[in-house]
């Protein structure tokens, strides 16, 4: 079993939509999420970073953890042409090991 | 704060031929990490170092592929000899503690022909 997988294909949403983007790990004990945005021909960057059970807001952008479940969803809202990416999910893929697992990632098409 | 530096940006080599990548990351981060992201894949972790010491090397084809970090700053990656499969972009990316996730490099796009 991956320690991080997101299964769905390029998703396209008009902007000013909701796009929506699930994750699931493997690790009961996993503690820390994060998504990373990664532009064509670029290098991922950071855009959140969720710790607790629930939700986690920063703008347009909300993730969400869902322990008992073990997923993790990161919605963007109010979608803009500039947030055409794809969006990597990443945990810490062992305890003590301070690295992450990435997932394969979800390929985001806002259409103006 | 100034990001974490790679050179070169992009290389393009013939098979059987070596190349090699530099990475500087950002200063006061102590751990230093090698991926591979291969078109349409998630980063794979090829190394990690904690100042200079390996941590994990464990899906480093060692056969290969091979990395130094000197005086726990600068690190390079070698391949020697380079197969086609080695084609992907190789992004160096360092941390101060994990909880704050990692500062990627904008990466070395390695072509293999």
């Amino acid at each position: 079993q991956k320690e991080v997988e997101q299964n769905s294909g390029p998703l396209s949403v008009p902007e000013g939509a909701i796009a929506s983007l699930n994750c699931t790990y493997s690790d009961r004990g996993s503690q820390s999420f994060f998504w990373y945005r990664q532009y064509s021909g670029k290098s991922p960057e950071l855009i959140m970073f969720i710790y607790s059970n629930g939700d986690k807001e920063d703008g347009r952008f909300t993730a969400q953890l869902n322990k008992a479940s073990q997923y993790v969803s990161l919605l963007i809202r109010d979608s803009q042409p500039s947030d055409s990416a794809t969006y990597l999910c990443a945990v810490p893929a062992s305890r003590g090991n301070n690295r992450l697992a990435f997932g394969k990632g979800n390929q985001v098409v806002v259409i103006p | 704060e100034a990001g974490v530096a790679q050179s070169p940006r992009y290389k393009i080599i013939e098979k059987r031929q070596s190349v090699a990548f530099w990475c500087n990351p950002i200063s006061g981060h102590a751990t230093l990490y090698w991926y591979q992201q291969i078109l349409g894949q998630g980063p794979k972790l090829l190394i990690q170092f904690q100042n200079n010491g390996v941590v994990d090397d464990s899906q480093l084809p060692k056969d290969r592929f091979s990395a130094e970090r000197l005086k726990g700053v600068d690190s390079t990656l070698k391949i020697q000899p380079a197969k086609l499969e080695d084609s992907a972009v190789y992004l160096c990316a360092s941390s101060f503690d994990l909880s704050s996730g990692y500062t990627f490099g904008s990466g070395t796009r390695l072509t293999v022909v």
